[in-house]
């Protein structure tokens, strides 16, 4: 058990639709990471915060937007679902800042949009 | 421009044998770090092995070790006596520290077949 927890574990939802991905990270760690990763492809770089603030944006869509709160869980909202935004979504975190640790990551979430 | 490269898709392995997952990456901060992950076909990413910059040593984890060529930009995942269970996708990442964004990013990943 990474610590991560990631909700819900599966979705299904329709074209067009919205939905949100939520993400509790481990005890104490400040950043979270947002990657996606479509079918036998790699992880795609999504967005990163840290301590509430955004810090990095990887190649994530308009359509996508996502946010850290104060308590330190992070929310990632797809809209205007399309076939193709199908994929499995991780969310990781860390403790941010210079400790060079690993990122530990959840169950990710699977996305399929029929 | 922050990058990492695995050139190999797939590679097979004969179980007990050792074998070799290549991964080079391309940073201009001179502090960096660069980790393995495994996933498995139940689809959980579990980390391997951690190598710093400025470490000396290359670092070993039970059957796993990293052998890192700082002048060549290669931080290559050796699995020794390989078993049926190492049968995953590996991924190579790398975190700049200096650049200030703390940002893992990965490479596109090996699938690793063992036969037995």
């Amino acid at each position: 058990d990474s610590g991560v927890t990631q909700t819900p574990k599966h979705l299904i939802t329709a074209t067009g639709q919205r939905v949100t991905l939520r993400c509790s990270p481990r005890s104490g760690d400040l950043s979270v990471y947002w990657y996606q990763q479509s079918l036998d492809q790699g992880l795609q770089f999504l967005i990163q915060y840290y301590n509430g603030e955004e810090r990095a944006k990887g190649n994530i869509l308009e359509r996508f937007s996502a946010q850290q709160f104060p308590d330190l869980h992070s929310e990632l909202n797809l809209s205007s679902l399309e076939l193709g935004d199908s994929a499995l979504y991780f969310c990781a975190s860390s403790p941010g800042g210079t400790a060079n640790t690993e990122a530990f990551f959840g169950q990710g979430t699977r996305l399929t949009v029929v | 421009a922050q990058k990492i490269t695995q050139t190999q898709p797939g590679m097979f392995v004969q179980e007990k044998e050792a074998v070799t997952l290549d991964c080079t990456y391309d940073t201009s901060d001179p502090s960096y770090g660069l980790f393995w992950y495994k996933q498995p076909s139940s689809g959980e990413m579990i980390f391997l092995i951690y190598q710093g910059s400025y470490d000396q040593q290359n670092a070993t984890e039970g059957r796993y070790s990293l052998n890192f060529q700082k002048a060549r930009k290669s931080a290559n995942l050796v699995i020794s006596a390989s078993q049926l269970g190492d049968s995953a996708m590996y991924f190579c990442a790398m975190r700049e520290i200096t650049s200030g964004t703390y940002k893992y990013i990965f490479g596109t990943g090996t699938r690793l077949k063992v036969l037995a």
